[in-house]
């Protein structure tokens, strides 16, 4: 299994500002994911992280919204720019093997005011 | 991408009572997931299912992959049962950690 750490946990946001949200795992993974969840919706996935290349963006999201940053094999920061109140939401990063668990951090929950 | 169908959309129990939950995937899925997320946010891992029948404790899950589909069993439930149910999957042709979730099933488990 795995362990997962995500930072910080809760936070309320200026509109305008910008959070950067870390996610800590306790082993080495080549992938990781990140996820957001509206109120009261499901998980939709934002990008993956590979170690030491670009993120891979899903359809509506953008680099220049949602920079991530991957340094090592167990760090990854996702951080939301520039937010409004639809930014308001579950963000959550993921790990797993191919063919096996896939497992999530406790959820970074961000409400922009 | 494919699409995710979770039924029923709520499910309100009596403590003890039995449930079933259903996943339909529009198409074949690879690295099906059972999770449960509980009222503060955290999505804990049930099951990895890609196929055949699963029991862990009070919980069991079946995945007929040649149709589609799988099944969440709750026997016995209790209130920490309570809390919203997801399934999910990644398209055979996209990465393995790239998942499709349905749209959840709420349950509430009364005393």
């Amino acid at each position: 299994s795995a362990v997962i750490s995500q930072k910080p946990s809760r936070d309320i946001c200026q509109r305008g500002t910008s959070l950067t949200i870390q996610c800590q795992v306790d082993s080495q993974v080549t992938m990781m994911f990140w996820y957001r969840q509206q109120p009261g919706q499901s998980l939709t996935l934002i990008a993956t992280a590979n170690q030491g290349s670009e993120a891979t963006y899903e359809s509506g999201f953008v680099i220049d919204k949602f920079p991530i940053s991957r340094p090592n094999l167990t760090f990854s920061t996702l951080t939301v720019s520039n937010m409004s109140p639809e930014d308001s939401s579950i963000y959550l990063c993921s790990v797993g093997q191919p063919g096996g668990t896939i497992y999530f951090g406790e959820g970074s929950w961000l409400t922009v005011v | 991408g494919i699409q995710v169908e979770q039924s029923p959309p709520d499910l309100i129990l009596q403590e003890g009572a039995n449930s079933t939950l259903r996943c339909n995937f529009s198409d074949s899925v690879n690295n099906l997931q059972w999770f449960h997320q509980n009222p503060w946010g955290q999505l804990i891992n049930l099951f990895y299912i890609p196929s055949g029948t699963k029991q862990n404790g009070r919980l069991s899950a079946t995945t007929v992959a040649t149709e589609r589909y799988s099944l969440l069993y709750i026997s016995s439930s209790q209130t920490t049962d309570s809390g919203v149910y997801f399934c999910a999957g990644a398209m055979t042709t996209d990465s393995w950690g790239k998942l499709q979730f349905g749209a959840g099933t709420q349950v509430v488990v009364t005393p």
